[in-house]
């Protein structure tokens, strides 16, 4: 079945580096993308959010990018901060037609560690 | 902090025994849905509530049940447990309408064990 995916499971960055956070989606029917943020021991924490008509959002210090032409998405971090130590996953909504009801399908997640 | 809390923290259970764990939703939103979050991996769709009714469903067995209620919180029953349930168990809150869906968010989760 078709399923979201990351590239990499761990990307090491030097504090103050931008990084960059890849992920591959294949359901070309997914309307509805976010990354979250994960703490060891907490649940999902929500970053950013982008829908298919768009292909950049910014929020603070974080750009998501999305290219439906490659089914690409990629969540930039500005100035890493050691609070950005964490797992970051992308999860797509198959439908976005504001029912929900399949629930959003997550990737496997990419560990960001900072180096100081 | 999302307002999504879950009850209890941790939990350890044997093999074939029932468990039920809690979530009560952030203020205002009328959604709740349920994920498996094995070590290691991303977290899978079990069921999403809405209005009091099962509103979705991932590929889990039967034996995962679950409930809402009217001010919107919802339990999550696991039967006949296994092994293999170990996981940590999340519950996140939206508040779905008709024209779009809006962000889900998560609780902290309920790390059961099974043994």
């Amino acid at each position: 079945g078709e399923s979201v995916g990351l590239h990499l499971p761990t990307l090491s960055v030097q504090e103050g580096d931008n990084s960059i956070i890849n992920c591959a989606y294949s359901n070309s029917a997914s309307d509805y993308f976010i990354w979250y943020k994960q703490e060891s021991g907490k649940g999902p924490q929500f970053i950013i959010d982008i829908r298919s008509n768009m292909d950049k959002r910014q929020g603070q210090r974080v750009t998501v990018l999305l290219n439906k032409t490659v089914k690409h998405l990629s969540l930039q971090i500005a100035a890493t901060q050691p609070g950005d130590s964490a797992v970051y996953f992308c999860a797509e909504w198959p439908l976005g037609d504001g029912g929900g009801a399949d629930g959003l399908t997550f990737g496997k997640g990419t560990h960001l560690i900072i180096q100081p | 902090e999302t307002g999504v809390t879950q009850s209890p923290t941790h939990l350890i259970k044997t093999r074939g025994q029932q468990v039920t764990l809690r979530c009560s939703s952030q203020s205002g939103h009328n959604t709740v849905s349920w994920y498996q979050q094995a070590l290691g991996q991303g977290p899978q769709f079990i069921f999403q509530y809405y209005r009091e009714e099962e509103n979705g469903r991932g590929n889990f067995p039967p034996r995962f049940s679950g409930l809402q209620f009217p001010n919107y919180s919802s339990e999550l029953n696991v039967n006949a447990l296994e092994l293999d349930d170990s996981a940590l168990y999340l519950c996140a809150s939206s508040l779905v309408g008709r024209i779009e869906t809006d962000t889900q968010y998560f609780g902290p989760g309920t790390r059961l064990t099974v043994l």
